[in-house]
């Protein structure tokens, strides 16, 4: 059962346009939300996260939204560089049953950025 | 330099040949975890660590071990590999585990044949 999902696999965009990733989830309890960049051959990175009492999240030309009520997230890239062309991965952060903090990704969406 | 190191970086071995994939962080992080990356499929979590000998399963715990012996090692431990446990394996640690920020390693390519 995926708790984190990103329904898009990729996703292509002119670069100076902005870029728009999507994001669901259904585990209500999670307290945080991130987003991760891949490059090929290297570890993700971080790259930008929100609190669940929160609603956006800025930082330079990322932002997060986050719709609680449609347990629902999107990442904002503006404008799109092509050094923003990676895989993009979705992450959410909850108490486990154990009572230590786990991390929950989705399955990742590759965005392109075309000059 | 804070970062994660994992070791080795490619390894081809055969099935049921034990093997030990080595993760170190110099940053203190009380957390740390391992992933596996396959085709389709993302990061899934293999197993996780809060702090020294206090480690839980993840989402693909059958056929890998762990350990927590010091606070900056996290090694896994594959007893028995088989050939579905070849995959891209990722190694990440965190200072805060509630919100996330893990500091991943460059990762290990394991192929069993």
């Amino acid at each position: 059962d995926q708790q984190v999902k990103q329904n898009s696999p990729s996703l292509s965009v002119q670069e100076g346009r902005i870029s728009i990733l999507n994001c669901d989830y259904t585990n209500s309890m999670f307290d945080y939300f991130l987003w991760y960049k891949k490059y090929p051959a290297e570890g993700p990175t971080f790259l930008i996260s929100i609190s669940s009492i929160k609603d956006k999240n800025e930082d330079g030309r990322f932002t997060v939204f986050l719709n609680k009520s449609a347990k629902h997230l999107s990442l904002h890239i503006v404008p799109s560089q092509p050094g923003d062309s990676a895989v993009y991965f979705c992450a959410a952060s909850g108490r486990s049953g154990a009572g230590s903090y786990q991390l929950t990704f989705g399955k990742g969406t590759k965005l392109s950025v075309i000059p | 330099e804070a970062q994660v190191t994992q070791n080795p970086r490619y390894l081809i071995t055969v099935t049921g040949k034990k093997l030990t994939v080595t993760c170190s962080q110099n940053m203190n992080h009380e957390y740390m975890s391992w992933y596996r990356q396959d085709p389709g499929l993302g990061l899934r979590q293999i197993y996780y660590s809060m702090n020294v000998e206090v480690t839980d399963k993840g989402d693909v715990p059958e056929g890998y071990k762990v350990s927590r012996k010091e606070k900056r090692n996290f090694p896994l431990i594959l007893e028995s590999p088989s050939p579905n446990q070849t995959s891209l394996y990722f190694c990440a640690s965190s200072l805060y585990g509630e919100s996330g920020g893990y500091t991943f390693g460059s990762g290990t390519r394991l192929t069993v044949v």
